[in-house]
């Protein structure tokens, strides 16, 4: 069964800082991973994927993340955070290729302060 | 862009009401879900649906159920609503196949009282 953990239920940075948002994975196979984005009472707004290929992956906002296989890792970060950056963060992962459905972790809430 | 329309944000309906959950996507995407989402708890599949007509159950598919008559519309039906139903449901579609992309739509709050 694929799983994923957020180990941080908040992370707090302050503004123009790095950010790095923690997200570990487990599946038997290869995996895909996903980061998403929610917004206060919103629907989660796609990131970025780790398909194949380039470990680093840059997504959308100025954000990436790094595909670690050895560690079963996929951190989200930032090199310089904004206050808008303030939101709920999914990380999600798919388990092979063809099966559909995403598990999602319990989410990371970033608190970016001025 | 991928859209992904829920019928209805905000609802509140009483408690033994059958409730039904409309979404719509308009990029021709064969996978469609329901999640139901909880503080602390994260996402957590409710059904999805691969085709037309066909369904799964997903991690808690108990006091729901779903219909998928058309392609681009995958309704949620909680058949007797109970309190704790209360929560926000998203929707969200995708084309088949494990890279691809599920996109989300706005959700929606559902009350039961």
């Amino acid at each position: 069964a694929q799983s994923v953990a957020q180990p941080e239920d908040q992370v707090n940075v302050a503004e123009g800082n790095p950010l790095t948002v923690k997200c570990t994975y487990s599946v038997s196979g290869n995996p895909y991973l996903f980061w998403y984005v929610q917004y206060p009472n919103r629907g989660l707004q796609f990131l970025l994927k780790y398909i194949t290929g380039d470990n680093l992956v840059k997504g959308s906002y100025g954000f990436e993340a790094e595909f670690n296989k050895s560690q079963t890792s996929f951190h989200l970060k930032k090199p310089s955070a904004l206050v808008s950056d303030s939101a709920l963060y999914f990380c999600a992962v798919r388990e092979r290729p063809g099966y559909s459905t995403l598990t999602f972790g319990k989410g990371t809430m970033l608190l970016v302060s001025p | 862009d991928v859209k992904v329309t829920q019928s209805s944000r905000y609802l509140v309906k009483r408690t033994g009401e059958k409730v039904f959950l409309e979404c719509v996507q308009d990029m021709d995407h064969e996978n469609m879900f329901w999640y139901r989402q909880d503080p602390g708890l994260g996402l957590r599949l409710i059904y999805f649906s691969y085709d037309v007509k066909m369904k799964e159950k997903g991690d808690i598919p108990e006091g729901y159920s779903v219909s998928r008559e058309k392609k681009e519309r995958f309704s949620l039906i909680l058949e007797s609503a109970s309190t704790n139903q209360t929560s926000m449901y998203l929707c969200a579609s995708s084309l088949s196949g494990g890279g691809n992309t599920i996109y989300f739509g706005e959700g929606s709050w559902l009350t039961v009282v």
